[in-house]
């Protein structure tokens, strides 16, 4: 079974540094999706970054960006320039074609100004 | 904003009651699927639907049901209710004939049971 594990039940960044959180998974599948998703107050999952496993290059959007270790089934999720909209819970997520997501215990980010 | 919608967003009901939650799909997207998400955890996969039929299903028992509709919506149905089953109820919808396909969630239903 496809376990994530989140290390990081809390994390703290002053507006404008920058901060990563950290994510590992247990799989014995080559071809995967890996997602970081923010949760703010409002509850909707939204979608930060996705990164395709069979691709080495990795993932980024704007001020966010990953490093992907494969063989080390590493996934953090780096924030350049925090603001302090991105203060929520940031959920590390393992899906494989389109099936179930399997979600870690997630990581709240405060944001200080 | 996507374009999943949850219905309703908070209730109350006693324990042993039935409940019935409802998400529309993202237009495009035949799958959806549906998460429970209890405090200070992250979402645990409940099932899927695909063109109407259950697709996969997590560690949940037989009371928690669905339906998906021709329209590709749901339904989730929560049989004798019980304390723990107290938690922010999640759907995603996505495509499942295309891979890798952003899923969207829907705002969630916070259920509260007493």
């Amino acid at each position: 079974a496809q376990t994530v594990t989140q290390s990081q039940p809390e994390m703290s960044v002053q507006e404008a540094e920058t901060v990563t959180l950290s994510c590992t998974y247990d799989t014995s599948e080559s071809d995967y999706y890996l997602f970081w998703y923010k949760q703010p107050p409002s509850r909707q999952m939204i979608l930060v970054i996705r990164q395709e496993a069979y691709k080495q290059q990795n993932a980024t959007e704007n001020r966010f960006s990953v490093n992907f270790q494969k063989a080390a089934k590493s996934f953090s999720l780096k924030i350049s320039d925090s603001q302090l909209g991105d203060a929520a819970m940031y959920f590390c997520a393992y899906s494989r074609n389109n099936n179930d997501m399997r979600f870690g215990a997630g990581t709240r980010l405060t944001v200080k100004p | 904003e996507t374009g999943v919608t949850q219905s309703p967003t908070h209730l109350i009901k006693t324990r042993g009651q039935q409940v019935t939650l409802r998400c529309s799909s993202q237009s495009g997207h035949n799958t959806v699927s549906w998460y429970q998400q209890a405090l200070g955890q992250g979402p645990q996969f409940i099932f899927q639907y695909y063109r109407e039929e259950e697709n996969g299903r997590g560690n949940f028992p037989p009371r928690f049901s669905g339906l998906q509709f021709p329209n590709y919506s749901s339904e989730l149905n929560v049989n004798a209710l019980e304390l723990d089953d107290s938690a922010l109820y999640l759907c995603a919808s996505s495509s499942k004939d295309s891979w890798g396909t952003e899923a969207f969630f829907g705002q969630g239903t916070r259920l509260t049971v007493v």
